[in-house]
Formats: C-alpha cells, sequence, structure tokens
C-alpha cells in the first residue's frame, strides 16, 4: 500500500468552478500536511499548510485534514486558467525531515 | 523573494559519467534536501543536511550519491557513474528549521538526462 495516495486526474473543470482535490494516507505518524502546486517543469510551490485537523483557508484555497480517516482534501473556490498545474499532496512525521508527496492531480481550468 | 536557485537548469550526459548538480539555498536557511522527481512519477526525498552532516537519508541515496556544502553558501549533490534510470528532475530545497512543512522552499530544479 502506498503511504499517500493522490488520484492523478487529470481533471478539468470549467472556469469559476469549486475544485476539489483530495489524498488518503495510511502513514498514522504523519502529523504534517501540506498542498503544492506545480506548473510544466518547474519546482513544487507550497500553497497550504496545517498539522490539525479541521479547515484552514487563505484566500481562495481551502485544506481540510480529516485524521481520524487519513483523508486530505484541497478546496479551490472561483477557479481560474491560472489555477491549471499539478496539484502535490504531502506529508511529514513530526520525527524526521522527509516529505512523502502523492502523486500529483493534473488540473485544467477552461477559460 | 528569497528564492533557491540550482544549476545547471539541464544537463545532459553519458551513462557513467560524473554529475555535480549545484544549488544556492537562501542565505539564512540551515537546513538543505535534494528531491528527485522521474518524469510522470511523484516527488522523492533523496537526503537531508544539517551542520555539515547528513540528517536522513532515503533508500534511493546509496554510494553512488553524495552531498556536499564546499562553502558557504552553495550545496551539491555528486551523482557517480550515472546511469539511464537516474533520467530525472532533481530540487533542491531549504529550509529555516527541519522541514516541518511551512518554511521549505524548492528550487526550480535540474533537469538530468543520461545517454
Amino acid at each position: 500500500q502506498k503511504e499517500v495516495e493522490q488520484d492523478p486526474g487529470p481533471l478539468s473543470v470549467p472556469e469559476g468552478a469549486i475544485v476539489s482535490l483530495n489524498c488518503t494516507y495510511s502513514n498514522s505518524a504523519f502529523q504534517y500536511f501540506m498542498w503544492y502546486r506545480q506548473y510544466s517543469r518547474k519546482g513544487p510551490e507550497l500553497l497550504m499548510y496545517t498539522y490539525s485537523s479541521g479547515n484552514k483557508e487563505d484566500g481562495r484555497f481551502t485544506a481540510q485534514v480529516d485524521k481520524s480517516s487519513k483523508y486530505i482534501s484541497l478546496f479551490i473556490r472561483d477557479s481560474q486558467p491560472s489555477d491549471s498545474a499539478t496539484y502535490l499532496c504531502a506529508t511529514k512525521e513530526t520525527s524526521g525531515s522527509r516529505l512523502t508527496f502523492g502523486e500529483g492531480t493534473q488540473l485544467t481550468v477552461n477559460p | 523573494e528569497p528564492e533557491v536557485t540550482q544549476t545547471p537548469s539541464h544537463q545532459v550526459t553519458q551513462m557513467g559519467q560524473e554529475v555535480i548538480l549545484r544549488c544556492v539555498p537562501i542565505s539564512n536557511h540551515l537546513y538543505f534536501y535534494w528531491y528527485r522527481q522521474i518524469l510522470g512519477q511523484k516527488v522523492e526525498f533523496l537526503v537531508s543536511f544539517y551542520n555539515n552532516e547528513i540528517s536522513e537519508k532515503s533508500e534511493i541515496f546509496d554510494d553512488q550519491f553524495s552531498v556536499e556544502r564546499p562553502d558557504g553558501s552553495n550545496f551539491t549533490l555528486k551523482i557517480r557513474s550515472t546511469k539511464l534510470e537516474d533520467s530525472a528532475m532533481y530540487f533542491c530545497a531549504s529550509s529555516e528549521i527541519r522541514a516541518s512543512g511551512n518554511t521549505i522552499y524548492f528550487g526550480e530544479g535540474s533537469w538530468l538526462t543520461v545517454v
């Protein structure tokens, strides 16, 4: 079983739609949760970071963590064509330094 | 905004050759990392480095790989005897504190092609 699973998509939505991106994880030691955005052939860019169950909002982005079901989500409201990218979820244990990434979901927002 | 810079952006090398990828982390950061992303696959952790020594490494980071901080600004990844399967994008990253997640910054990557 993969430590972090993420539907690779591709996901295509019209401009203005609400986008829901999801990951599941299997390791109970994962306590930090991140969402990165990656444009083609570029480095991951941190969007959201959280360490507790519940919701965290930043502008059009909301990160949601449910530790009881080991499920993390990223919601994008009023999606824009500039949001078209690959979105990576990542997790980390309290100890240690490595981030464990999901496969990434490729998102296209159509004008 | 401070950024992690990597060179070269793209390198093509013959199988069996040695490659050095270079990174300049953000200046006040203390932890440094290398990650790898094979085309179409997930980003994978290779190694973390703190206080001039490796603090953690993955199963991928075997004797073929080494890291070094030769001076106060550069952080390098050396790959010896490159193989076809080493072809990937290599990302350097840095953070102020051990990667709690909220302060880790990635560079734009060095694309390595082994032929």
